[in-house]
């Protein structure tokens, strides 16, 4: 099974900061397959990102994903007060759904 | 727009069995496979199983897997979690979560019903 391991488990920025978010599998996968959620407190996971740089519909162009083979990045270009949450990846292989354990955004 | 309503959670016994449903909306709810997705309180987020469009196909997490058992109804947009032999790690938020236009995401969400295991 892919493990998948993000960091830093804490990012703490300030509002308009580029905020760069990792995930790296234990062994590679294919981009088709790695998708980012955003998740605020008491809220339901939110898909961001999925084929790992296609965003979702209604999502800001400021969210854009990146990466291939074992290393896959989420990028928030410039951050807004909303954009403070915990950020999790998220990987299929067809009969198994895995995610990793998640950065959280904070403010500095 | 899509909606996701879970019901059914509760508090439970160890060794007991409870089900939760999941009513769709907003979209053409047969042509999509349907999933749940659990988090434990401060905790990340584990999927727990999938079934396909047409209710032929289901798989489950290795955590699950023999005490769980999801269907569904197209004819009402409905999926059911069928959960048994509960244990204190079952404790969490149950996500229902509608499939991508692949199998690989999840593209739509519901508020989540807590199921608590305690004696």
């Amino acid at each position: 099974e892919i493990v998948l391991t993000e960091s830093p488990v804490t990012l703490s920025l300030s509002p308009g900061e580029r905020a760069t978010l990792s995930c790296r599998a234990s062994q590679s996968v294919s981009s088709d397959f790695l998708a980012w959620y955003q998740q605020k407190p008491g809220q339901a996971p939110r898909l961001l990102i999925y084929a790992a740089s296609r965003r979702a519909t209604g999502i800001p162009d400021r969210f854009s994903g990146s990466g291939s083979g074992t290393d896959f990045t989420l990028t928030i270009s410039s951050l807004e007060p909303e954009d403070f949450a915990v950020y999790h990846c998220q990987h299929s292989d067809g009969s198994s759904w895995t995610f990793g354990l998640g950065t959280r955004v904070e403010m500095k | 727009e899509v909606q996701l309503v879970e019901s059914g959670g509760g508090l439970i016994q160890p060794g007991g069995s409870l089900r939760l449903s999941c009513v769709a909306s907003g979209f053409t709810f047969s042509s999509y496979s349907m999933n749940w997705v659990r988090q434990a309180p401060g905790k990340g987020l584990e999927w727990v199983s999938l079934v396909d469009a047409t209710g032929a196909y289901a798989y489950y997490a290795k955590s699950v897997r023999g005490r769980f058992t999801l269907s569904r109804d197209n004819s009402n947009n409905m999926v059911f979690l069928q959960m048994s032999s509960l244990r204190a790690e079952d404790t969490a938020v149950y996500y229902c979560a509608k499939g991508g236009t692949r199998w690989t995401y999840f593209d739509s969400w519901g508020q989540g019903t807590l199921v608590t295991v305690s004696s």
